[in-house]
């Protein structure tokens, strides 16, 4: 099966600043790469998402970059805000397969 | 906007006791699953399931698991013979409008279970 691995564990940035989290995958046939949000407490839900067809995807202060050949994509959140916090995980091959996950804290 | 509703939200259990957890998925989706997360580690996923049957499991998903659609509506995930290690938080996801597994996932609440 597919083995996703996300990097950092633990990410802490100054409100405003920026945020880059990145994960790595194994298998080739992957397609499909999603990334939820999950507060405490909270189930996950999708923030942004990309197709293997597109190299990057941006959503207002989110983006994901995609590169298929290093079998890589990452999240970038700009300016970032207080309610940024939370965990976030990557995912791909239909989701199954989650990272596992990149705790945000935004410090005001 | 619809949701996919899980119920209990908390289910405390004895070892070796049976339970099963319920799930209504959005209405008009076809891909449901069942994850589980451990206290403070990732997302894992348990099956999947189209069309009536499963279509993909994990190595965690043994024979003690089985998932039906007993009804229209609901998803059941039943574990036999619940042992410490099932503690977790169980959540169920619906997907899918006909254009196959690569769409987006929406997950219902979860249900913690607590096996004592």
């Amino acid at each position: 099966g597919e083995n996703v691995e996300q990097h950092p564990s633990t990410l802490s940035v100054q409100e405003g600043d920026s945020a880059v989290i990145k994960c790595t995958y194994s298998d080739s046939a992957s397609n499909y790469f999603p990334w939820y949000k999950q507060e405490l407490g909270k189930r996950p839900q999708l923030i942004i998402d990309i197709r293997s067809n597109v190299g990057e995807k941006k959503d207002q202060r989110i983006a994901v970059t995609l590169n298929k050949t290093a079998k890589h994509f990452s999240l970038h959140i700009t300016e970032t805000q207080p309610e940024d916090s939370a965990v976030y995980f990557c995912a791909s091959e239909g989701q199954f397969y989650f990272g596992t996950g990149t705790s945000l804290t935004v410090i005001p | 906007e619809p949701e996919v509703t899980q119920t209990p939200s908390h289910q405390v259990t004895q070892m070796g006791q049976e339970v099963i957890l319920r799930c209504v998925p959005i209405s008009n989706h076809l891909y449901f699953y069942w994850y589980r997360q451990i206290l403070g580690q990732k997302v894992e996923f348990l099956v999947s399931f189209y069309n009536n049957e499963i279509s993909e499991k994990s190595e965690i998903f043994d024979d003690q698991f089985s998932v039906e659609r007993p009804d229209g509506s609901n998803f059941t995930l039943k574990i036999r013979s619940t042992k410490l290690e099932d503690s977790a938080m169980y959540f169920c996801a619906s997907s899918g409008h006909g254009l196959g597994i690569l769409n987006e996932q929406f997950f219902g609440p979860g249900t913690r279970l607590t096996v004592l």
